[in-house]
């Protein structure tokens, strides 16, 4: 299957800050990630649909001013939380695939704000 | 409604038993479905994928699909406690590219 990296695993910041969470694509070219947040003991989310070189496509009720996505490259997109409150907080993980073909996870990035 | 939606569980199977785990989806439009299996702080990783009615197996495990009781079901035979984990049903939307997933269910095999 393809492989999917995220750094950072895990992040820890204040209230108020940013944080950037970077996902690639190491051995074949995304056209298409999915940005997925998974609060304890809950399934997945599905955040947003990042596509390169064009705007992300958001799931109701995700703010796309809160959560930022870059799809600069094939194999890079990334997720900016600004303005991160204890709310915030949770498992961020990062997908892609081909089409409606599988799709596969990073590592995830687990976000803590205090 | 929710688009996918499965027994949270949590379900118990002895060691070297059947596990039957199952997930009804709502849009009849939904043409992909997948199973994920997670462990603890982990992310998800895919176990099977099935695009057809019938069975698929690979291994111990067995998808089966049916599009018109829109139910796809996954069997693990010959449970073992490394199957322990949460299993996690995936359905793609109507614009093809976007999974949606259930909550999960928890599986435990009992040594």
């Amino acid at each position: 299957g393809a492989v999917v990296s995220q750094h950072p695993s895990w992040v820890i910041c204040k209230s108020g800050t940013s944080v950037k969470i970077e996902c690639r694509s190491l051995d074949f070219q995304a056209t298409t990630m999915f940005w997925y947040r998974q609060f304890p003991k809950q399934s997945l989310m599905l955040m947003a649909t990042s596509n390169e070189g064009s705007k992300a496509t958001y799931e109701q009720g995700v703010e796309k001013d809160k959560f930022l996505i870059n799809h600069a490259s094939l194999t890079l997109s990334t997720l900016t939380v600004t303005s991160a409150h204890p709310e915030d907080s949770s498992f961020y993980i990062c997908g892609s695939g081909q089409g409606a073909r599988e799709q596969y996870f990073g590592p995830g990035t687990r976000l803590t704000v205090t | 409604q929710k688009e996918v939606e499965q027994n949270s569980g949590p379900l118990s199977v002895p060691e070297g038993a059947i596990a039957s785990l199952n997930c009804t989806y709502s849009d009849r439009v939904s043409q992909s479905f997948f199973w994920y299996r997670q462990y603890s702080g982990k992310s998800p990783e895919l176990i099977m994928s099935i695009y057809s009615n019938g069975d698929k197996e690979d291994g111990r495990f067995t998808a089966q699909l049916n599009k018109a009781s829109q139910y796809v079901s996954l069997l693990i035979r010959d449970s073992q406690p490394s199957d322990s984990a949460t299993y996690l049903c995936a359905v793609n939307g109507r614009t093809g590219n976007q999974f949606y997933f259930g909550t999960g269910t928890s599986l435990t095999v009992i040594p």
